[in-house]
């Protein structure tokens, strides 16, 4: 299966700055996700990275706020925007072959927004 | 026995017993399901997947059982040990989109 490398593992941010966290797959993978995890809770999913196009966000998410970039099949970055602490949490991307649905993670980014 | 704790229910399972992980699931038109393991400090690990016209699938000292008529999917570990300490998530996919729905998860903690 395939190994996610995610960075940054963890950041402390000022409010009102921006971060953007990098995920880079070791072979061409189909399908890219992004989840917001709060610390003690279930994953929540942000959108979907489409390869060459917008991505797909789901409920409650925006691309002004969490824009994603994905320009080929094994690379793909989430940006949190204008940062608030309700934005602290661990972002993980996952990724794997369309139809195989037990899909790899990253170790994901521990953000703190002070 | 389980409890609920702040946020994630836990099972205490001594080591060398059988552990069962319980899980509801949502969506009737789902269909496949899947295991993670969770470490503390880690990405979800996959465990074992199940389709929807299956009720069981076996793996290694894993069992994944499926009941689509009350919604209910559970994963037996067998011999429990202590690497197997870590939050289990279930998840349910509809195949056409591919993207995971996780489930609430259960913190296991194994006692020697």
């Amino acid at each position: 299966s395939a190994v996610i490398s995610q960075k940054p593992s963890r950041d402390i941010c000022q409010r009102g700055t921006s971060l953007t966290i990098q995920c880079q797959v070791d072979s061409q993978v189909t399908m890219m996700f992004w989840y917001r995890q709060q610390p003690g809770q279930s994953l929540t999913l942000i959108a979907t990275a489409n390869q060459g196009s917008e991505a797909t966000y789901e409920s409650g998410f925006v691309i002004d706020k969490f824009p994603i970039s994905r320009p080929n099949l094994t690379f793909s970055t989430l940006t949190v925007s204008n940062m608030s602490p309700e934005d602290s949490s661990i972002y993980l991307c996952s990724g794997g072959p369309q139809g195989t649905h037990g899909y790899t993670f990253g170790s994901g980014t521990r953000l703190t927004v002070v | 026995g389980e409890s609920v704790g702040l946020h994630l229910p836990t099972l205490s399972v001594q080591e060398g017993d059988n552990s069962i992980i319980n899980c509801a699931y949502s969506n009737s038109a789902s269909d496949y399901f899947i295991w993670y393991k969770q470490e503390s400090g880690k990405g979800p690990q996959f465990i074992i997947d199940i389709r929807s016209n299956m009720d069981k699938r076996q793996g290694q000292r894993v069992t994944v059982l499926l009941n689509k008529t009350v919604k209910h999917l559970s994963l037996q570990i067998a011999a429990t040990q202590p690497g197997d300490s870590a939050v289990y998530f279930c998840a349910e996919t509809d195949s056409s989109w591919g993207k995971l729905q996780f489930g609430a998860g259960t913190q296991v903690v194994v006692t020697p």
